[in-house]
């Protein structure tokens, strides 16, 4: 059974830092792992999305990794901004059922 | 394109009533739609997989004669949570496969969620 688990649970750095949330998974067998954005009482915003296939995707200042032999994909934010405060959560989309399995978010603050 | 419209976005009800939850694919046809359930400072479960033509497949602890879902069309697919209890208040979201998107067959888009606050 696949479980996901974001360390830390939660953050607060000061502005402008470089940061990295991470995400494990246990079965490497995924078809993508997703990075999402919820602010609070809102829906997800999509960050973004790697293949099993690819090992990373950049978008802006951000850049996920992932490694799934070793069941880990990381998120790293430059240059944080104090409008990227929010929950960030990752998913691991799971081989042979398409079913997303999230994971317990990591609440990250950034203070102006 | 890809884009999952969810309504209402907010509903408030009375103990004992029912809600009904909309999950619209707009621009593509979802074989597949998924319901997930976030309660405060939680993350998302899964709590059914909504199969068009088919009955639902609800994951374990999911009452399915309290959240009935349907997805009579290839773009619709409806949560109805029955006598609803202050305890079914939570934030509801649904996604969706676009399955004739070789590229994009195994991404889920989400709607931008319901919240149910039952009183």
């Amino acid at each position: 059974k696949q479980e996901v688990t974001q360390i830390p649970a939660a953050l607060s750095v000061p502005e402008g830092e470089n940061l990295v949330l991470n995400c494990s998974f246990t079965d490497s067998a995924i078809y993508n792992l997703q990075w999402f954005r919820q602010d609070p009482g809102k829906g997800l915003t999509s960050l973004l999305l790697i293949q099993s296939s690819q090992r990373e995707q950049t978008s802006g200042r951000l850049n996920a990794s992932l490694d799934k032999s070793s069941g880990r994909s990381t998120l790293y934010i430059a240059a944080s901004q104090p409008g990227d405060s929010a929950t960030y959560l990752c998913a691991a989309s799971t081989s042979g059922t398409y079913k997303y399995i999230f994971g317990t978010g990591t609440r990250l603050k950034v203070l102006a | 394109g890809a884009v999952v419209s969810q309504h209402p976005s907010w509903v408030i009800c009375k103990s004992g009533t029912s809600v009904k939850i909309e999950c619209r694919s707009l621009d593509f046809q979802a074989t597949t739609m998924f319901w997930y359930r976030q309660f405060p400072k939680q993350s998302l479960m899964l709590m059914a997989t909504s199969n068009e033509g088919s009955k639902a497949t609800y994951e374990q602890g999911v009452e399915k004669d309290k959240f009935l879902i349907n997805h009579a069309s290839l773009t619709l697919s409806t949560l109805t949570v029955t006598s609803a209890h202050p305890e079914d208040s939570s934030f509801y979201i649904c996604s969706a496969r676009d399955p004739l998107r070789e590229s994009a067959k195994n991404i889920q888009y989400f709607g931008a969620g319901t919240r149910l606050s039952v009183l």
